[in-house]
């Protein structure tokens, strides 16, 4: 497996906080992208990156922000949490093959 | 815009059937198309890929079978068993330093034994 681990695995939050999540490579993989997964919609791009400082947004971005200071993490952060935020979120490294994390199983109450 | 479309969305199989899943694409630039396999509480994993410079490609019990002027790929999965049960994403990509992919929505396949 690619040394892709992800925290936190779960987290419960209420509506209105912020909330972040971590993903951390071994890889030393130029790219890496988050996702979220929901039923009925499949994966879908929320941001990603392709390199230190380099970010760009995905197809459902808004609510969402970024940000790469190394190499080794990129890191999603939900500005101020609501319930259409409850998902399953997946961080995911490559370039063409995609090599994904475990993922964060976020609930927002 | 959805430029990946993926059917069925869900499909049941007797164990030792076939099962066959179908993409079409509508963005003649994409160069690489992969499939992946997810089992529950997991994150997906690539299964196989293919190159557009080829019409089939065979790993196992799993073949892509991809035609180019009709923009479409399938997975086939032979001598389908209970353990292939999985959720199974098409994808496609296109090289030239925007390695972005676009994934379909996914089906879910269930074989029963």
């Amino acid at each position: 497996d690619a040394g892709i681990t992800q925290s936190p695995r779960h987290k419960v939050t209420e509506t209105g906080t912020p909330v972040t999540l971590r993903c951390h490579q071994t890889e030393n993989h130029r790219y890496m992208y988050w996702y979220r997964q929901d039923p009925g919609h499949g994966l879908r791009l929320i941001h990603y990156s392709y390199g230190v400082k380099d970010t760009d947004k995905g197809e459902v971005s808004d609510g969402y922000s970024v940000s790469r200071s190394k190499t080794e993490d990129f890191l999603l952060t939900l500005e101020s949490a609501t319930s259409s935020q409850t998902s399953v979120y997946f961080c995911a490294i490559g370039e063409g093959t995609q090599y994904f994390g475990p993922g964060t199983r976020l609930l927002v109450l | 815009q959805q430029q990946v479309k993926q059917s069925p969305q869900s499909l049941i199989v007797q164990k030792g059937g076939i099962s066959i899943i179908n993409c079409a694409y509508e963005n003649t630039a994409f160069d690489y198309f992969p499939w992946y396999q997810q089992f529950p509480g997991k994150g997906p994993a690539l299964l196989i890929a293919i190159r557009p410079d080829v019409s089939e490609k065979k790993e196992g019990r799993f073949t892509i079978s991809f035609n180019k002027s009709a923009k479409q790929f399938s997975l086939h999965i032979m001598d389908s068993q209970p353990g292939d049960s999985a959720t199974y994403f098409c994808a496609a990509s296109k090289g030239g330093g925007s390695y972005i992919p676009t994934f379909g929505r996914g089906t879910s396949l269930i074989v029963h034994p």
